[in-house]
């Protein structure tokens, strides 16, 4: 069975500062996705970034970036440049290649402070 | 380009009665999941349907069932509703099976009193 990790409950960032948040998993999968998801006050789960497992480069997306450690099960996200938008939860993610359904992280709460 | 639409927002039901909620997933998109969230267990998934069949169950009792409609639509039903049943339903669609990341709703709030 997969399972997902998110060990701290909260972070806290300065806005207009770096944040990074940790993700381990546990998988005896070779094709697996891993994602991050943001849920903020209104409920709805937004995609932040998707790795593919047989990518070795790191996923991008603007301030968003990920440090995926193939070896070592880890995933982190990297947030630059914190925005007061950027407060939300956040749920690391894993599905299968085979298997679609996603299996969820804890979730970490991330404030920003102005 | 309309997102997944969840109705209702928010629901209370009785212990006992049962209770169906929609999800219209984003024009296109032929895969439909359901999970569960809770602050005790977190996100828990629920069943997912593709083309109108059931390509995947989670752990949850008999009691919760789905169904996709020919236009990819999805309900889920939940019946002799619990206490333990109180929480928020997602539903998310994706264009095709599971790699792509899906696109969730804003979810439905069930209480159970």
């Amino acid at each position: 069975a997969q399972t997902v990790t998110q060990s701290q409950p909260e972070m806290s960032v300065q806005e207009a500062e770096t944040v990074t948040l940790s993700c381990t998993y546990d998988t005896s999968e070779s094709d697996y996705y891993l994602f991050w998801y943001k849920q903020p006050p209104s409920r709805q789960m937004i995609l932040v970034i998707r790795q593919e497992a047989y990518k070795q480069q790191n996923a991008t997306e603007n301030r968003f970036s990920v440090n995926f450690q193939k070896a070592a099960k880890s995933f982190s996200l990297k947030i630059s440049d914190s925005q007061l938008g950027d407060a939300a939860m956040y749920f690391c993610a894993f599905s299968t290649g085979a298997n679609s359904k996603l299996t969820f992280g804890k979730g970490i709460t991330l404030s920003v402070r102005p | 380009k309309a997102g997944v639409t969840q109705t209702p927002r928010y629901l209370i039901k009785t212990r006992g009665q049962q209770v169906t909620l929609s999800c219209s997933p984003i024009s296109g998109h032929r895969s439909v999941s359901w999970y569960q969230q809770t602050p005790g267990q977190g996100l828990q998934f629920l069943f997912e349907y593709f083309s109108e069949t059931q390509r995947n169950k989670g752990n949850f009792p008999g009691r919760f069932s789905g169904r996709q409609f020919s236009n990819s639509r999805s309900e889920m039903n939940v019946s002799t509703l619990e206490l333990g049943d109180s929480a928020l339903y997602l539903c998310a669609s994706s264009l095709g099976i599971g790699a792509h990341g899906y696109t969730f709703g804003s979810g439905t709030r069930l209480t159970v009193v």
